[in-house]
């Protein structure tokens, strides 16, 4: 019976490097959304895959932000080169399927990029 | 392009009394309206929801109001526990269900 999961918890990185963050979504949700959330900021979403189709890419803010989502399940957002400005919380959400579904939120990712 | 607002960063209130949170909107296509509340250190959970058909739902001590013209809701905590003390969001979504979310409001209740 578990929630969305995310690992790590916490990351510290230095400025240029590459991190990689996961989310396990709920077993059965076939969407599947990140966003982030920066000091003092509401939720900014980032990308979004539902099934098989293609993922809305459209939140990601630059060219250096990528995720993948293998085999309809577990997701990885992958940073390169981050910034300091990358530092946020990322959090995954699921749901059953985009349409109206409420969305259940993983612990989330605490980022900081030194 | 703040979409969804919450003007109010924060707010306190008494054990027993009652919390009002605001959210206001500016996207006329948002038409499915949504409440989620945050602890410290845990993923946002889903609170309560309104569509845009009605103007008014509730769930026990959570009430939501909508008032489409305009373009304001607000969460209602009737009476308000220390339990609730948390990050509420705001978020709003479209008939493509892009779905945007406000800065939150930090709740405090004190006992």
């Amino acid at each position: 019976g578990a929630g969305v999961s995310q690992s790590p918890s916490n990351k510290v990185t230095e400025k240029g490097k590459d991190v990689e963050l996961r989310c396990d979504p709920i077993s059965g949700h076939t969407a599947l959304y990140w966003y982030r959330q920066s000091l003092g900021q509401g939720l900014e979403f980032l990308i979004y895959f539902q099934g098989n189709s293609a993922p809305d890419k459209s939140g990601l803010p630059s060219d250096r932000f990528s995720a993948e989502r293998t085999g309809g399940s577990v997701s990885t957002l992958t940073i390169q080169r981050t910034q300091q400005e990358d530092s946020a919380v990322y959090l995954c959400a699921s749901s059953l399927d985009r349409a109206y579904n409420e969305q259940f939120f993983g612990p989330g990712t605490r980022l900081t990029v030194l | 392009d703040q979409q969804v607002k919450q003007n109010s960063p924060s707010l306190s209130v008494q054990e027993g009394r009652i919390s009002i949170l605001n959210c206001d909107y500016t996207n006329s296509m948002f038409d499915y309206f949504l409440w989620y509340k945050k602890y410290p250190a845990e993923g946002p959970t889903f609170l309560i929801s309104i569509s845009s058909i009605k103007d008014k739902n509730e769930d026990g001590r959570f009430t939501v109001f909508l008032n489409k013209s305009a373009k304001h809701l607000s969460l209602h905590i009737v009476p308000s526990q220390p339990g609730d003390s948390a990050v509420y969001f705001c978020a709003a979504s479209d008939y493509n269900n892009d779905m945007r979310f406000g800065a939150g409001t930090r709740l405090t209740v004190k006992p």
